[in-house]
């Protein structure tokens, strides 16, 4: 059964260092989705793409997180410097076309020292 | 503004039923979901509803929607160990598609 694919599965990093995380889609997928999920909440929305276009970034700290999907297939967040907030479950999300069910990744699960 | 609200905390004893509520405010809602999270795992999609249907039924799972109070809800019947998991329900926004998810209710069954 296909899945969406992340890595690293676990991060660590000490606060103002950079780090990247990757996702790679569901084959054929043309919407991805970026959530971080603090602990003891739901998922939120950083960052939706459609192909290579992001359609909604309205919740991403662009002073610090980044987000690319140069060839409209796999995506990778980044964030630079991290703060000791930015610890949290970071889950990757794709569906066929944007109103379709979305199906998630196992995520990248980051501690900020 | 959009908000998806649940119940923290459910036990139930194993073979009893488990009812989970989520209440939500965007009357524009097309689909209604409910995930499942096992510890340190993604979202898992149990089932949805679209929001012009009341009831739908998947197995041991029933979804019940009343549009008018903008309640969900979900039902498993006869609840094994493996359901203890963290259920979250989540709305589709029918402007921006994007979901919009609930604190989660985190579901104990015991032996």
């Amino acid at each position: 059964e296909a899945e969406v694919a992340q890595s690293p599965r676990y991060k660590i990093t000490e606060k103002s260092q950079a780090v990247a995380f990757w996702c790679d889609p569901i084959s054929g997928h043309a919407t991805l989705y970026w959530y971080r999920q603090i602990l003891g909440q739901g998922p939120e929305l950083l960052v939706q793409f459609q192909d290579e276009s992001v359609v909604d970034d309205s919740q991403l700290p662009k002073d610090r997180f980044s987000a690319e999907r140069l060839k409209g297939v796999d995506s990778t967040l980044k964030i630079q410097p991290a703060e000791l907030g930015d610890s949290a479950m970071y889950l990757c999300a794709s569906s066929l076309r944007q109103a379709d069910i979305q199906y998630f990744g196992a995520g990248t699960r980051l501690s900020v020292l | 503004g959009e908000d998806v609200e649940q119940s923290l905390f459910l036990s139930v004893r194993e073979g009893d039923s488990s009812v989970i509520n989520c209440t939500y405010t965007d009357s524009s809602s097309t689909y209604l979901y409910w995930y499942k999270q096992e510890p340190g795992a993604g979202l898992q999609l149990l089932t949805y509803i679209f929001s012009n249907m009341d009831m739908k039924q998947d197995q041991r799972l029933t979804v019940l929607l009343n549009k008018k109070d903008k309640h969900l809800s979900l039902r498993i019947a006869d609840t094994q160990t493996g359901d203890s998991a963290i259920y979250f329900c989540a709305e589709k926004g029918g402007a921006t598609n994007k979901l919009i998810f609930g604190t989660g209710t985190l579901l104990a069954v015991q032996p």
